[in-house]
C-alpha cells in the first residue's frame, strides 16, 4: 500500500518548456487534489477533481492544466513554465466519508531557469 | 475569507518539555482541521483531524483541541523529543473541496 506517489521527485525546466507531473494513489479516493508550497506560504490550491472525470479550478489555476486519467490517477500539466512556477508541488487524495482526511505525496520540487 | 495563521514561526524547546502550538482562523464555519507534520524535504503526514462537532482528538503523545467560537485550534505534544523536530502545519476544511493552510510552525527540540 503505497499511498500517494508523484513523479518525478525533482525537475530543472528552461522557460518556456513544457512538462506533466504524474500523481497516482492506491487507497481507492474519489477526490485528488494539486497544491504547490512556497516559502513562507501555506499550500495553496491549484486544481482539484471532485470524483473520476470531474476537474475544478483551485485559488492558482493560471499556467496550469489538470487530467483526471481514472480513478487512481490526476496529472498537472505546466504547458510553458515560468520562473513563478519554480515552487514545491504536492498531490493529495481524500474520501468523502464523513472525514475527508487529506492524504499527500512526498512532492516535486520543480526549478524553472 | 479563510484565513488561517500559525504563530509562532519558528520555536525551539529542550527535550522534555510539554509544549503547546497554536493555531488560529477567521470564519468559524468549519468542515474540519486538520494538523499535519512535515519533515524538511518531504511531503505531508496527517497528525490528527478534528471534526466540527468534535472538541478534541488524541493520538500517542498528541492532542489537538478545536474551539470554532474562538477560531483556534492547539496542537499538544507531551514530553517532546528530538525525533519531533518538524514543521507542524494546520488546514481547515470549511466544506466543499477547498482547503486553507497555515504557513507552519517549524519546531526544534533540542536532546
Amino acid at each position: 500500500n503505497a499511498g500517494v506517489t508523484q513523479t518525478p521527485k525533482f525537475q530543472v525546466l528552461k522557460t518556456g518548456q513544457s512538462m506533466t507531473l504524474q500523481c497516482a494513489q492506491d487507497m481507492n479516493h474519489n477526490s485528488m487534489y494539486w497544491y504547490r508550497q512556497d516559502p513562507g506560504m501555506g499550500l495553496r490550491l491549484i486544481y482539484y477533481s471532485a470524483s473520476e472525470g470531474t476537474t475544478d479550478k483551485g485559488e492558482v489555476p493560471n499556467g496550469y492544466n489538470v487530467s483526471r486519467l481514472n480513478k487512481r490517477e490526476f496529472s498537472l500539466r505546466l504547458e510553458s513554465a515560468a520562473p513563478s512556477q519554480t515552487s514545491v508541488y504536492f498531490c493529495a487524495s481524500s474520501e468523502w466519508d464523513g472525514r475527508n482526511e487529506q492524504f499527500f505525496g512526498p512532492g516535486t520540487r520543480l526549478t524553472v531557469l | 475569507k479563510q484565513e488561517v495563521t500559525q504563530i509562532p514561526a519558528a520555536l525551539s524547546v529542550p527535550e522534555g518539555e510539554n509544549l503547546v502550538l497554536n493555531c488560529s482562523f477567521t470564519d468559524s464555519a468549519i468542515y474540519n482541521l486538520q494538523w499535519f507534520r512535515q519533515d524538511p524535504g518531504k511531503g505531508l503526514t496527517s497528525l490528527l483531524l478534528i471534526q466540527s462537532s468534535q472538541r478534541e482528538q488524541t493520538s500517542g503523545r498528541l492532542n489537538a483541541s478545536l474551539d470554532k467560537s474562538s477560531g483556534r485550534s492547539t496542537l499538544y505534544i507531551a514530553a517532546s523529543q528530538p525525533g519531533d523536530s518538524a514543521t507542524y502545519l494546520c488546514a481547515v476544511n470549511t466544506g466543499g473541496f477547498k482547503t486553507i493552510f497555515g504557513a507552519g510552525t517549524r519546531l526544534f527540540v533540542k536532546a
